[in-house]
């Protein structure tokens, strides 16, 4: 079945730590997304892929930033991770701006 | 600016008893409005778009409505299983690049 993978499903890391979040697609479209969603709170965008065109919002922080190398993987790197950063790491993609976006099933992140 | 509000924040109900959620909407030039479902600790997984005043989709025991202002999910003889929050989504504006969320009603049903 065509899919969103979003790995790993959890992880933890520490104070100040990098970490690297993945997401992959089956589903061959153009847009993907980075969302970033705290306990009972909406999902907020982070930033998003048009292929290989890249849109920051304005909102996002320095210290998020996000990789494409190909049509199928997009990473979201966190340079140095703060206790505020703790949250649900979600990725979406869609076919195009106006098109559904379709959700993985999250990484959660744990700031120790 | 783009703003989605849902009503209530929570909703508990007995298996059977029908309900409704609002959600009420201010854009600029509305593109479409999504409805997803998302379970605790897993991502949202979409349920219906609706792109016009008058527009209705149906699946099962949900149907979703649309007027210039808002939407309701109305849920029909619920079952514990469809114990979700649901998450309202609205795609505004010239480039349309992106979903404002409304903040989600959490729904409950009891057995």
């Amino acid at each position: 079945d065509a899919m969103v993978i979003q790995n790993p499903r959890y992880q933890v890391t520490q104070f100040g730590k990098p970490v690297t979040l993945s997401c992959s697609q089956t589903l061959n479209h153009n847009v993907m997304y980075w969302y970033q969603q705290k306990s009972s709170q909406a999902p907020k965008l982070l930033f998003h892929y048009y292929d290989k065109d890249f849109n920051n919002e304005a909102d996002t922080p320095d210290n998020f930033q996000s990789r494409r190398p190909n049509t199928s993987f997009c990473f979201l790197d966190i340079r140095s991770p703060g206790l505020g950063d703790a949250a649900m790491y979600l990725c979406a993609t869609s076919r195009d701006f106006l098109s559904v976006q379709f959700f993985g099933p999250g990484t959660r992140l744990t700031v120790l | 600016e783009d703003q989605v509000t849902q009503s209530p924040e929570a909703l508990r109900l007995q298996e059977g008893e029908s309900s409704s959620l609002n959600c009420s909407y201010t854009v600029s030039g509305l593109r479409g409005l999504f409805w997803y479902r998302q379970d605790p600790g897993k991502g949202p997984e979409f349920l219906f778009t609706l792109y016009s005043a008058g527009e209705e989709k149906e699946k099962e025991r949900l149907k979703a409505t649309l007027t210039k202002k808002e939407s309701f999910l109305h849920i029909t003889a619920p079952k514990p299983e469809d114990s979700a929050t649901y998450l309202c989504a609205v795609q505004a504006g010239k480039g349309a690049q992106k979903l404002v969320f409304g903040q989600g009603t959490r729904l409950t049903i009891n057995p």
